[in-house]
């Protein structure tokens, strides 16, 4: 069983939709949780970073994180083209700055 | 863009051959990471460096090894290809241990 688990999609909606994006977990050492964005193979980017338990808000996008459940989630609200991409999750313990990352939601936005 | 720089973009070479693929931090980042992304395997982590100091290590192959220099950018020294080499590598970097990484654009690594 992998350490993180996405859901694999891929997901299809149109424009102005609200998209969901998830992810469990089963090690409890991790404590930083992170979403990135990739377009096409390229190098992936930070969206949101958050450390333990809690909701985290950047623009259209809102990252919660239920630690008692080992669940994270990704929101993006009004979803446009241009959001189409691959979504990874990535999860860090304390030790040391190794990420375990999911294998990613390929989201594509209708316009 | 990210500020880390990664060369070459691409290399393509043949089974049993050797490469080394550069990895420049962003201005400041004392750590440095290398990931392995094949397309049916996602992204992997292999290695970590702090400072020049090797400080975390992932599913990273005893063909393959790594290092950072004084100057701080890094190598990956990938010998003894097979096919299944092939894959996108990424570096990324980050001012510490636990912050933020940031992403190169890759090296798309194509073994024949």
């Amino acid at each position: 069983q992998k350490e993180v688990e996405q859901d694999p999609g891929p997901l299809s909606v149109p424009e102005g939709a609200i998209v969901s994006l998830n992810c469990t977990y089963s090690n409890s050492a991790f404590q930083y949780f992170m979403w990135y964005r990739q377009y096409s193979r390229k190098g992936p980017e930070l969206l949101m970073y958050t450390y333990s338990s809690g909701n985290k808000e950047d623009g259209r996008f809102t990252a919660q994180v239920d630690k008692s459940s080992k669940y994270i989630s990704l929101f993006i609200r009004d979803s446009q083209p241009s959001d189409s991409a691959t979504y990874l999750c990535a999860m860090m313990g304390t030790n040391a700055g190794k990420s375990t990352f999911g294998d990613g939601t390929t989201l594509t936005v209708k316009p | 863009d990210s500020g880390v720089t990664q060369t070459p973009k691409h290399l393509i070479t043949a089974t049993g051959q050797r490469v080394t693929l550069r990895c420049s931090p962003r201005s400041g980042d004392l750590s440095v990471y290398w990931y392995q992304q094949s397309l049916d395997q996602g992204l992997q982590f292999l290695i970590q460096y702090y400072n020049g100091e090797e400080r975390a290590k992932g599913n990273i192959l005893e063909r393959f090894s790594a290092q950072q220099f004084p100057d701080l950018h890094s190598e990956l020294n990938l010998s003894s290809l097979e096919l299944g080499d092939s894959a996108l590598y990424f570096c990324a970097s980050s001012t510490k241990t636990q912050e933020t990484q940031y992403f190169g654009p890759g090296t798309r690594l194509l073994v024949l």
